[in-house]
């Protein structure tokens, strides 16, 4: 039983590239999210779904995009990163049942030059 | 904008002692949760209260929760080594889709 499994771990990319991350969770849980987390600001909501076929904004959504087309995936794509993408960017589900916790990826580390 | 702010944003104390960290937060909520980040991992929930609790334990963690205040504190007893890492609240608000607004986090120092 693997959690929520994020890939890549890390990557460069240069401005103006394009990337996806990809996130994959095994416990059957409906809801998803992706997260970036930035020194000194906690966690930003980019993205979520709450089931497959759906996706929502977050707080932060403008320069990334998403998709869920299986239940257990879900992907942020950056079309043309932007220096201001560098973070570390988490993936999160959930069950539906209300007041149940978030498992979380161990994240992706991502650098734009 | 972050919902919960929390207070100190570093703490360092010695092995054996308690830890509390604090969270404050802005809107009507759910509920809050705690979670821990070791480095260089993902978060880990520790503990979740509900709106209409005040206090909740799990083994050496205490939870409370004033919703007068909008205020939330964590204490961890007898802190170990092992309970070096950043500890962040996270408020549930009350739309849809559980979408939990993260504070800054408190970053916990246990040395020996």
């Amino acid at each position: 039983n693997a959690g929520v499994t994020q890939t890549p771990k890390f990557r460069v990319l240069k401005t103006g590239q394009s990337m996806t991350l990809l996130c994959a969770q095994d416990m059957n849980h409906e809801y998803m999210y992706w997260y970036r987390q930035d020194p000194g600001m906690g966690l930003r909501l980019i993205h979520y779904s709450v089931g497959e076929g759906t996706t929502a904004k977050g707080e932060v959504p403008d320069g990334y995009n998403v998709s869920r087309l299986k239940k257990q995936n879900f992907l942020l794509g950056l079309e043309s990163a932007a220096p201001s993408q560098t973070s570390v960017y988490f993936c999160a589900s959930k069950d539906r049942v209300w007041n149940s916790p978030l498992h979380f990826g161990n994240g992706t580390r991502l650098t734009v030059t | 904008s972050q919902q919960g702010e929390e207070d100190p944003q570093a703490l360092s104390i010695q092995e054996g002692e308690n830890a509390t960290m604090n969270c404050s937060y802005k809107t009507s909520i759910n509920n809050l949760q705690w979670y821990r980040q070791n480095s260089g991992r993902g978060l880990v929930h520790l503990i979740l209260i509900r709106s209409n609790e005040r206090e909740k334990h799990s083994g050496r963690l205490r939870v409370t929760l004033d919703t007068s205040k909008k205020s939330s504190s964590l204490l961890i007893t007898a802190s170990r080594a092992a309970d070096t890492a950043s500890y962040f609240c996270a408020t549930d608000g009350t739309g849809t889709a559980s979408k939990l607004t993260f504070g800054t986090g408190t970053r916990l120092q246990v040395t020996l």
